[in-house]
């Protein structure tokens, strides 16, 4: 266990639709990733937040956007949900000082669109 | 942006044989590298990191090197066993962990054969 949390582990929704993940990172770490997993796309980094403010982007669509909240937890929302959209979600999470710090995953959340 | 690179997609190997996995980056501002194993539907799990200001480090059966010269770093399993059967990710990172995300290979399906 990495003691990272997300829920929630699956999620089934249609074309069309907007869904929201969450995550909550390890005690104390100041810094949340958001991943994506595809069996065409592997695993690709999306956007990060530290202390609440955004931090990084990677290949994040314009239909996608996240936001990390003064507990420190943070949350993914999907809007416009398309089939493509379908993949493994990670969050991950470090102690976020900017240095070279290890990255945490959580379980992921399975998102299925019909 | 990083580039990773990694081979074999596949590789099988004899329990009790070694087995190497081999990536290659392309941004030479890249000073982090971790390994993590993912096992099917679960997490991605740090295995080992290197930073760049060392060239090998070793942890009991595992075992990762970096040449920064060549941009290449491999991933050593030796004396495998067949929990070591899953999918291995090498992945990179320019500015260090904590202030980017991780740019990760396609993968390796390592294979132990009884």
């Amino acid at each position: 266990d990495s003691g990272v949390t997300q829920t929630p582990k699956h999620l089934i929704t249609a074309t069309g639709q907007r869904v929201t993940l969450r995550c909550s990172p390890r005690s104390g770490d100041l810094s949340v990733y958001w991943y994506q997993q595809s069996l065409d796309q592997g695993l690709q980094f999306l956007i990060q937040y530290y202390n609440g403010e955004e931090r990084a982007k990677g290949n994040i669509l314009e239909r996608f956007s996240a936001q990390q909240f003064p507990d420190l937890h943070s949350e993914l929302n999907l809007s416009s949900l398309e089939l493509g959209d379908s993949a493994l979600y990670f969050c991950a999470s470090s102690g976020g000082t900017g240095g070279l710090d290890t990255q945490y995953f959580g379980p992921g959340t399975r998102l299925t669109v019909l | 942006g990083e580039n990773v690179e990694q081979h074999p997609s596949t590789l099988s190997v004899q329990e009790g044989d070694s087995a190497v996995i081999k990536c290659t980056y392309s941004d030479s501002a890249s000073n982090y590298f971790p390994w993590y194993k993912q096992e099917l539907g679960k997490r991605p799990q740090l295995i080992i990191d290197i930073r760049s200001n060392v060239g090998e480090k070793k942890d009991q059966r595992i075992a990762v090197t970096l040449n920064k010269t060549a941009k290449h770093f491999s991933l050593h399993i030796t004396e495998t066993q067949p929990e070591d059967s899953a999918v291995y990710f090498c992945a990179a990172s320019p500015a260090g962990g904590g202030a980017d995300g991780l740019t990760f290979g396609k993968g390796t399906h390592l294979i132990i054969q009884p």
